[in-house]
């Protein structure tokens, strides 16, 4: 079946520490995206990446880092920057001009 | 000038009843309204998305009205069922570059 598939499902990130969460999908969609969800504040844009080794911030890029080193796959990287990482993380890709079709997500804890 | 207001934050109604999730846009050069259905732990996914073309769409139980003059657009549930108890977020496009979320609406239908 088609899809993305991110992983961990759940992560746990010590204070100071990097964390890279997975995305990878199987659709042979162009574009890639990563957004942030906290309660009562919809999803925000942290990057996304219309092709291959090119990618643009989003609205809250700050403390993120990704790559696109291959069309299926688009892991981003929570850095000790991030001062909030808590968050319902979600990974989307779509066609050129498509719809988003939406992972599962990863949900971060900072303990 | 990029913000989508959605309402209300939550919703309750009884099964069989309509449900009614309203949103508003500012910027005109937005030309696509999806509405996404996320269920609790899940990504989002779509489900159902119009056009300023048309002032409707229907979809079985799920109808979006667009009301361009005025920029809004809602999303009506007919004969809500207890299945339908999740979160919905109304989003706008701008010619593929961009989506923009509403903050999101939880509905609960009673049984």
């Amino acid at each position: 079946d088609g899809g993305i598939t991110q992983s961990p499902k759940y992560l746990f990130r010590k204070e100071g520490q990097n964390v890279t969460l997975s995305c990878e999908q199987n659709l042979n969609h162009d574009a890639m995206y990563w957004y942030r969800q906290d309660p009562g504040q919809g999803l925000r844009l942290i990057y996304y990446s219309q092709i291959v080794n090119d990618f643009q911030k989003g609205d809250i890029a700050e403390g993120y880092s990704v790559s696109r080193e291959k069309k299926e796959s688009f892991p981003l990287t929570v850095t000790s920057a991030q001062k909030n990482p808590t968050a319902f993380y979600l990974c989307a890709s779509s066609r050129t001009f498509g719809d988003l079709t939406f992972g599962s997500g990863t949900r971060l804890t900072v303990v | 000038q990029q913000q989508v207001k959605q309402s209300p934050q939550s919703l309750i109604v009884q099964k069989g009843g309509i449900s009614i999730i309203n949103c508003a846009y500012e910027n005109t050069a937005f030309d696509y309204f999806p509405w996404y259905q996320q269920f609790p732990g899940k990504g989002p996914a779509l489900l159902i998305a119009i056009r300023p073309d048309v002032s409707e769409k229907k979809e079985g139980r799920f109808t979006i009205s667009f009301n361009k003059s005025a920029k809004q657009f809602s999303l009506h549930i007919m004969d809500s069922q207890p299945g339908d108890s999740a979160t919905y977020f109304c989003a706008a496009d701008n010619y593929g570059q961009n989506f923009v979320f509403g903050p999101g609406t939880r509905l609960s239908v009673l049984p």
